[in-house]
């Protein structure tokens, strides 16, 4: 079964405007990763936050982790037509070293 | 260019074939895996090889038979698949040996049954 849950499903945006993600999952981690995906390509991995830690930034990207809630969010700053793609959120559980565990994804468009 | 690379690119097969997916990677990484990815979908995780040993199998139908010949190659062999193996196959590899890190994606292979 799937662990996380992104949402929305699809969101389109301007160029410029600000993108945010949102992915929520079910059972403890040891971390959480996020990975883009443009059409017909393989993941790219982005960014990982453990569960020990509240935010992460990179470049143009911020990543925020509430274990509490069980959810993260993935904020793209000044998007640009470069970011279209699917961004896929990715849990690691302690009791697996090598399951990564995928939602089901956000499509975002970024308009020019 | 990925860091891991997949052939062919593309694939397209009759029920009866046998055919195989190849996968490459030269960062050193000892731990490999096959992901099936249908359109619009997550990725699935089928295998995974840690030091050339499978380390897990995800119940994937025996027509499916991973291999992995040394550290930096990782194969996919196929028989007898069905219409609904149709999709794109994704290889990944990651470091130490374990998934702690980010793992690292080819482009896939897309693969398409008669």
């Amino acid at each position: 079964s799937q662990q996380g849950e992104e949402d929305p499903q699809a969101l389109s945006i301007q160029e410029g405007e600000n993108a945010t993600m949102n992915c929520s999952y079910k059972t403890s981690i040891n971390n959480l990763q996020w990975y883009r995906q443009n059409s017909g390509r393989g993941l790219v991995h982005l960014i990982l936050i453990r569960s020990n830690e509240r935010e992460k930034h990179s470049g143009r990207l911020r990543v925020t982790l509430d274990t509490s809630k069980k959810s993260s969010s993935l904020l793209i700053t000044a998007s640009r037509a470069a970011d279209t793609a699917s961004y896929f959120c990715a849990t690691k559980s302690g009791g697996s070293n090598y399951k990564l565990t995928f939602g089901k994804g956000t499509l975002l468009t970024v308009n020019p | 260019d990925t860091e891991v690379t997949q052939t062919p690119k593309h694939l397209v097969m009759g029920m009866t074939n046998k055919k195989s997916l190849k996968c490459e990677q030269h960062m050193g990484h000892r731990a490999m895996y096959w992901y099936k990815q249908k359109a619009k979908k997550p990725p699935e995780l089928m295998f995974v090889y840690s030091y050339e040993k499978l380390s897990i199998n995800e119940s994937v139908p025996s027509r499916f038979s991973p291999e992995c010949p040394n550290s930096s190659l990782l194969n996919l062999h196929l028989h007898a698949l069905q219409p609904e193996d149709s999709a794109l196959y994704l290889c990944a590899s990651s470091p130490w040996g374990v998934s702690q890190g980010p793992q690292h994606f080819g482009d896939g292979t897309r693969l398409s049954i008669l």
